[in-house]
């Protein structure tokens, strides 16, 4: 089967850096996703990464390492605006090959 | 500006009814998902596709079916609606491609079956 693990909640304070980390397990693998979604809208693409590795955009990076089946969303220079829900998704390569969500992570941003 | 849109966003139906959702890309996109929303759970995979008249089971599709008959077009359907259908379910579309998958995302429509 396939299974993605991320905690369930973090809490950080404004202008800090956080960490939201993501385990995966799937039968093939293409790439780990990240996606925001602030309470009431719909999740939005953040990030993809499909080579270990670092990429960043903005205050926002994601790392991947596939030989660990691992993954990471780091935010920095944490604002009020980044309070929402981070999911981690992948698409495993398969038969199927669907797009599967980890059950999110709910950032709380302290002032 | 890429469009994924849902029919309604908030839908009250009885238990037994027979639901429609529908959802509509304007971005030629070859890839629709269904996913249902609930707390705790994160999003979960009800049905795709990835071509017209194409459609692959989620990890949970009991209970719906779907129908694609245009390439735009992504409709849900739940044929006996029952109570623990009551969710959030969010529609999505991507391109044609297996690198960089990046999804599009409708507003969501909050099923209540009473």
């Amino acid at each position: 089967g396939q299974s993605l693990e991320q905690p369930s909640e973090v809490t950080a304070v404004e202008g800090a850096i956080v960490q939201i980390n993501c385990t995966y397990q799937t039968s093939g693998f293409y790439g780990l996703s990240w996606y925001q979604q602030h309470d009431g809208g719909a999740p939005t693409f953040l990030s993809y990464n499909a080579l270990d590795g670092l990429e960043e955009t903005g205050r926002f990076s994601s790392f991947l390492s596939r030989s660990d089946s691992y993954g990471y969303l780091l935010l920095q220079e944490l604002q009020m605006k980044d309070s929402a829900s981070y999911f981690c998704a992948v698409r495993a390569a398969g038969r199927d090959d669907k797009i599967i969500f980890g059950k999110g992570t709910r950032l709380h941003i302290l002032p | 500006d890429v469009k994924v849109t849902q029919s309604s966003r908030y839908l009250v139906k009885r238990t037994g009814e027979k639901v429609f959702l529908e959802c509509v890309q304007d971005m030629d996109h070859e890839n629709m998902f269904w996913y249902r929303q609930d707390p705790g759970l994160g999003l979960r995979l009800i049905y795709f596709s990835y071509d017209v008249k194409m459609k692959e089971k989620g990890d949970i599709p009991e209970g719906y079916s779907v129908s694609r008959e245009k390439k735009e077009r992504f409709s849900l359907i739940l044929e006996s609606a029952s109570t623990n259908q009551t969710s959030m379910y969010l529609c999505a579309s991507s391109s044609n491609t297996k690198v960089g998958e990046k999804l599009f995302f409708g507003s969501g429509t909050q099923l209540s079956v009473l």
